[in-house]
């Protein structure tokens, strides 16, 4: 059972806009930021989004990401072949003093 | 830019293994460290950081007192000490590059920005 929780899978059509949901807790998103990774099928996960809605240099900005209180969620829109993936949330635990993650989300584009 | 990692195999319950990650293409004592797991068909779960000096690491609570995560800043290298591994142990094992390098009682604006391939660890009678 994973302290973060997160959908287990989600999916959508190419070209739609899909938003996959992180909920935590005041001792974990409600008092830090939150972070997202991909994981494509067969490589390793890759930075996302971080400090809740930053993209890294070089991810598309169809990828976006929001905090509100507990909970966080990753959007992204016009929807491609290639975002099929697993999605990972983070962040910080106040109460366990360490990382926490989501349980995953696994995106299928139909 | 990269982590490589190895050490990874099949060991017994009770037994013991040593993972080793080797980074290159930045300057590695600028930044801390982490271990990160996933089990097979679970989530990925946190194991252990390592801040840049060496100093203050921090594990999670399942693995405290049999896991030890180290690093040779002159060999550009982290590890992990595996000991009284059990079949709850049994996981991919990815080292990750934090973004910062010190720690100062909260992952707040940290972030893993670089990740490892993995090496896999099975424990098995």
């Amino acid at each position: 059972q994973s302290v973060l929780t997160q959908p287990p899978s989600a999916s959508a059509t190419p070209g739609q806009r899909v938003t996959i949901s992180c909920s935590g807790s005041n001792s974990n998103i409600g008092r830090n930021t939150v972070n997202w990774y991909q994981r494509l099928p067969g490589t390793a996960p890759k930075l996302l989004i971080h400090t809740n809605d930053q993209r890294p240099s070089g991810v598309p900005d169809r990828f976006s990401g929001s905090k509100s209180g507990t909970s966080a969620s990753l959007a992204i829109s016009g929807l491609q072949s290639e975002d099929e993936a697993d999605y990972h949330c983070a962040t910080w635990d106040a109460s366990l003093n360490g990382w926490v993650f989501g349980g995953g989300t696994k995106l299928t584009v139909l | 830019v990269q982590l490589v990692e190895s050490g990874g195999g099949v060991v017994q319950p009770g037994g013991s293994l040593r993972l080793s990650c080797e980074a290159s293409g930045f300057t590695f004592d600028n930044f801390a460290m982490h271990w990160v797991r996933q089990a097979p068909g679970k989530g990925l779960e946190w194991v252990s950081l390592i801040p840049g000096d060496g100093d203050n690491t921090v594990y999670t609570d399942s693995v405290k007192g049999r896991f030890t995560i180290s690093r040779d800043n002159d060999k550009n290298s982290l590890y992990l000490h595996l000991n009284r591994l059990t079949t709850d142990d049994t996981a991919l094992y990815y080292c990750a590059k934090d973004a910062g390098k010190y720690y100062f009682g909260s992952g707040s604006y940290h972030y893993f920005d670089l990740w490892g391939q993995g090496t896999l660890v099975t424990v098995s009678s």
